[in-house]
């Protein structure tokens, strides 16, 4: 079974720029979510998704951050102007609805210089 | 404001012996737990959960321990082998909603 797939895996790109993330979820998981890790906050949830709408965008740390789920399989996280704090590891996961654990990609380093 | 807590950011042991990890947290509200096993250069993998209807919860090797009075719960792996060597997250949500809170992980290290 293909798991949660992610793109690009590495991003370096310099400040100003716009970047685009994107996540492939497991085939016929409906609930989406988009997490950051870094080493000041761990993991920390941004937004997620149920059935392709956003339920949950608290965690987005302010307007240059963007989320979209145009449909069910697939996704994109952008941020338009970056900056070097967003440096990070940005991860995508999924999962059905209804208490089933979420399965993580393997994430997009994010390097703003 | 840091719901879930994992106090020690690492953890050596020898191989064979028993791992403790820990994790405490504050919202009263959460009542299920997860465990995530993290490599470098991947992401998160579940482990195991813990309903709060539960106190104990086996799966071969691993074994979590929840104590509701006290907030805390604990994941035991038996015997320890250097494979384990990774980061281990706790997690905790509301089982009506979809919010996983992590803690900051703890770094198992498992020596031969």
């Amino acid at each position: 079974d293909a798991g949660v797939i992610q793109s690009p895996r590495h991003e370096v790109t310099e400040m100003g720029q716009e970047v685009t993330l994107r996540c492939k979820p497991i085939s016929g998981h409906n609930s989406l979510f988009w997490y950051r890790q870094t080493m000041m906050r761990g993991l920390e949830l941004l937004i997620y998704f149920n059935n392709n709408v956003p339920i949950d965008d608290s965690g987005m740390p302010e307007d240059r951050f963007s989320a979209k789920m145009p449909n069910a399989s697939f996704s994109t996280l952008k941020i338009q102007p970056s900056e070097p704090r967003d440096s990070a590891v940005y991860f995508c996961a999924s999962r059905t609805q209804g208490g089933q654990p979420q399965h993580f990609g393997d994430g997009t380093r994010l390097s703003i210089l | 404001d840091q719901q879930v807590k994992q106090n020690s950011p690492s953890l050596s042991v020898q191989e064979g012996r028993i791992s403790i990890l820990n994790c405490d947290y504050t919202n009263s509200m959460f009542d299920y737990f997860l465990w995530y096993k993290k490599y470098p250069a991947e992401g998160p993998t579940f482990l195991i959960s813990i309903s709060s209807i539960k106190d104990k919860n086996e799966d071969g090797r691993f074994t979590v321990f929840l104590n509701k009075s006290a907030k805390h719960l604990s994941l035991h792996i038996v015997p320890s082998q250097p494979g384990d060597s990774a980061v281990y997250f706790c997690a905790a949500m509301v089982s009506s909603g979809s919010r996983l809170t992590f803690g900051e992980g703890t770094q198992l290290t498992v020596n031969p």
